[in-house]
């Protein structure tokens, strides 16, 4: 399968301050990614679909403006989370559908958000 | 919308034996896949195995089977002699929309008694 790249795997920001997180796909041209978010014992929630050279499809209740998801190339996600507040603290995973072949998905190592 | 269902939030098994963890899933859909995560304290998301709907046979990985039920849309998972490394979150995934969002069940959190 795919290998996924994902960083950082942790950082810890001020409140008001934003942060990126990307997602590389390594080995696979990838148009689609997924981000989701994983709160502590509970299970991921995708939070959007990210597509290569146009806009991010997101999920219902999730903030546009808050998470910025740009995929500008074929191996490459980021996440910004804008002006960030203490509840955007959680676990954010990225995820690279392959469609062809060996069809799955592969997943980054995720990063750890902590905003103080 | 699709779902997909863990009714079993925590399990555990003795070293050896053999535990099986439920999932459930619902789909109008006739052709698509079903995938078993593994989450071990790392949160690196592991595939454990994966089962195409139009092949009768269940899918089986080493230790790990499946018993796949298509028209009770069910898929649970079968670890044989466990192993102090199964001890995870387990999660059950359905890709819904034509084959691309991941929507995963609510977990199941193996523990493995040695």
């Amino acid at each position: 399968g795919a290998v996924v790249s994902q960083h950082p795997s942790w950082v810890i920001c001020k409140s008001g301050t934003s942060v990126k997180i990307e997602c590389r796909s390594l080995d696979f041209q990838a148009t689609t990614m997924f981000w989701y978010r994983q709160f502590p014992k509970q299970s991921l929630m995708l939070m959007a679909t990210s597509n290569e050279g146009s806009k991010a499809t997101y999920e219902q209740g999730v903030e546009k403006d808050k998470f910025l998801i740009n995929h500008a190339s074929l191996t490459l996600s980021t996440l910004t989370v804008t002006s960030a507040h203490p509840e955007d603290s959680s676990f954010y995973i990225c995820s690279v559908h392959q469609g062809q072949g060996n069809y799955g998905y592969t997943f980054g190592s995720g990063t750890r958000l902590t905003v103080v | 919308a699709q779902t997909v269902t863990q009714s079993q939030p925590e399990m555990s098994v003795q070293e050896a034996e053999t535990v099986t963890l439920s999932c459930t899933y619902d789909t109008s859909e006739s052709d698509y896949y079903l995938f078993w995560y593994k989450q071990p304290p790392s949160r690196q998301m592991i595939l454990v195995i994966r089962q195409e709907a139009y092949k009768q046979q269940n899918a089986t990985e080493n230790r790990f089977s499946v018993n796949f039920q298509k028209a009770a849309k069910s898929f649970s998972l079968k670890i044989s002699d466990s192993q102090l490394g199964d001890a995870a979150m387990y999660f059950c995934a359905y890709p819904s929309q034509g084959a691309q969002k991941l929507v995963f069940g609510q977990g199941t959190r193996l523990t493995i008694n040695p």
